[in-house]
């Protein structure tokens, strides 16, 4: 199975501030990645997928890069909806594993 | 527009069953898998396996065989999840998810909005 690490865990940030995390794969998974956005009692929103391609409808200051083993999903100006946990996904072979998450808090 | 649409909570004692559905509307049913992914409480999403809506073939995840089933009922767009022998540590919430592909890429679209399953005696 291809295992998904996001570092950080936690990140604490403020408002306007510029957030980045990052999603490591234990095998290269070209760019079978996506990023999802969950809030508190939501289920998660689709936000990035192909590692870079932004959903249809979600604001540009999400954007991801990346390919083979190590990708990025950068806030460029974190807004206050933006306080939510990101997980990072694998769809390059099954079991479709997801990262352990990375909680962004004020 | 697409909706998935899951069940209401559950709570259920061990060793008894539950059935989760998930209605699908605003699109082809049998044109796209649909997946199911847990998450237990204050942990993150694990995914659990996917159906082919055409064959209704099932694939499961490991930790995920022998007591859960997926099943369709195609004249009506809905997925089911069946967990058998319940036990405390199924409490989680449940979700489906709908995978679509665009290109050579696959992701998970459109998701239900979550059934708590809670099992406590």
């Amino acid at each position: 199975d291809i295992q998904l690490t996001q570092s950080p865990s936690f990140l604490s940030a403020s408002v306007g501030d510029r957030v980045t995390i990052t999603c490591r794969a234990s095998q290269g998974i070209s760019s079978y990645l996506a990023w999802y956005q969950q809030k508190p009692g939501k289920a998660p929103k689709l936000l990035i997928y192909g590692a870079s391609t932004l959903q249809n409808g979600v604001p540009s200051r999400f954007s991801g890069s990346g390919s083979g083993t190590e990708f990025t999903l950068t806030i460029s100006s974190l807004q206050p909806e933006d306080f939510a946990t990101y997980y990072c996904q694998q769809l390059y072979s099954y079991p479709r594993t997801f990262g352990q998450g990375t909680k962004v808090e004020i | 527009q697409v909706q998935l649409v899951q069940s209401g909570s559950e709570l259920k004692k061990p060793g008894a069953s539950v059935k989760v559905s998930c209605k699908a509307s605003g699109y082809t049913f049998t044109s796209y898998a649909m997946n199911w992914v847990r998450q237990a409480p204050g942990q993150g999403l694990e995914w659990m396996g996917w159906i082919n809506t055409n064959t209704a073939n099932p694939t499961y995840a490991q930790g995920f065989t022998g007591r859960f089933v997926f099943s369709l009922d195609t004249s009506v767009s809905t997925a089911y999840l069946q967990i058998s022998r319940l036990k405390a540590e199924d409490t989680a919430v449940y979700y489906c998810a709908r995978e679509q592909w665009l290109g050579y890429h696959y992701f998970f679209d459109y998701w239900g909005q979550g059934t708590l399953v809670t099992v406590s005696s």
